[in-house]
């Protein structure tokens, strides 16, 4: 059983540019959520994917958005990226027999934004 | 004022020392209460998982869930080097499949344990 993994896992951009950051979900998961972790902070959640449409999302703006996959793979797309942006994206899968708030993390994409 | 609040240390403890993590919360919708464990440069990684009120145990380590309080703490026996990461308490509402993956965490304490 193969857990998340996540890619890549470091990346440095520059403000106004855009990242997509992808996220292979744990076996039998069916569910994918994205936080954000800035540095010396807890995650913040960022949105959930279930069926590949979005159905939860928390407090960040359009410009990032989401996409699921068939296979539950996702992808996070953050555009027009600010400096605040610096954070690690972690993405986590869920759901199957595991039960659906229980989460499995990858190790996360470390974005800097210069 | 934030949902859940945890003393984000850093929390020095000589090896074999009983730990003591705490987190208190203001949402009393909040059922389902975890604690992961970060290490440098990782994802987090679940620990305990616990429904309501009451204790849980896991060999060295013990959920407790104070829902009078809103408090919830881990402890860790006999700790070991090892153990030396950064802790995290979160909560959700739910387990439905809707939002159920919309956790709310802490902002995680730095627990070093020391030979």
């Amino acid at each position: 059983e193969t857990g998340v993994t996540q890619s890549p896992t470091h990346l440095i951009k520059t403000r106004g540019q855009q990242v997509t950051l992808r996220c292979s979900s744990q076996s039998g998961h069916n569910t994918v959520s994205w936080y954000q972790q800035a540095l010396g902070q807890g995650p913040q959640f960022i949105f959930q994917y279930y069926r590949e449409e979005e159905n939860g999302r928390g407090n960040f703006p359009p410009r990032f958005s989401g996409l699921q996959f068939p296979n539950y793979s996702s992808e996070l797309n953050v555009n027009a990226l600010e400096l605040d942006d610096s954070a690690l994206y972690l993405c986590a899968s869920s759901g199957g027999t595991s039960g659906a708030n229980v989460l499995t993390f990858g190790a996360g994409s470390r974005l800097t934004v210069l | 004022q934030k949902e859940v609040e945890q003393d984000p240390g850093p929390l020095s403890v000589p090896e074999g020392a009983i730990v003591s993590l705490n987190c208190t919360y203001s949402n009393s919708a909040f059922q389902y209460f975890m604690w992961y464990r970060q290490y440098s440069r990782k994802g987090p990684e679940l620990l305990m998982y616990t429904y309501s009120s009451g204790n849980k145990e896991d060999g060295r380590f013990t959920a407790q869930v104070d829902k009078s309080s809103k408090y919830i703490s881990l402890f860790i026996r006999d700790s070991q080097p090892s153990d030396s990461a950064t802790y995290l308490c979160a909560m959700s509402p739910t387990s439905n499949t809707g939002t159920a993956s919309k956790l709310t965490f802490g902002t995680g304490t730095r627990l070093q344990v020391t030979l």
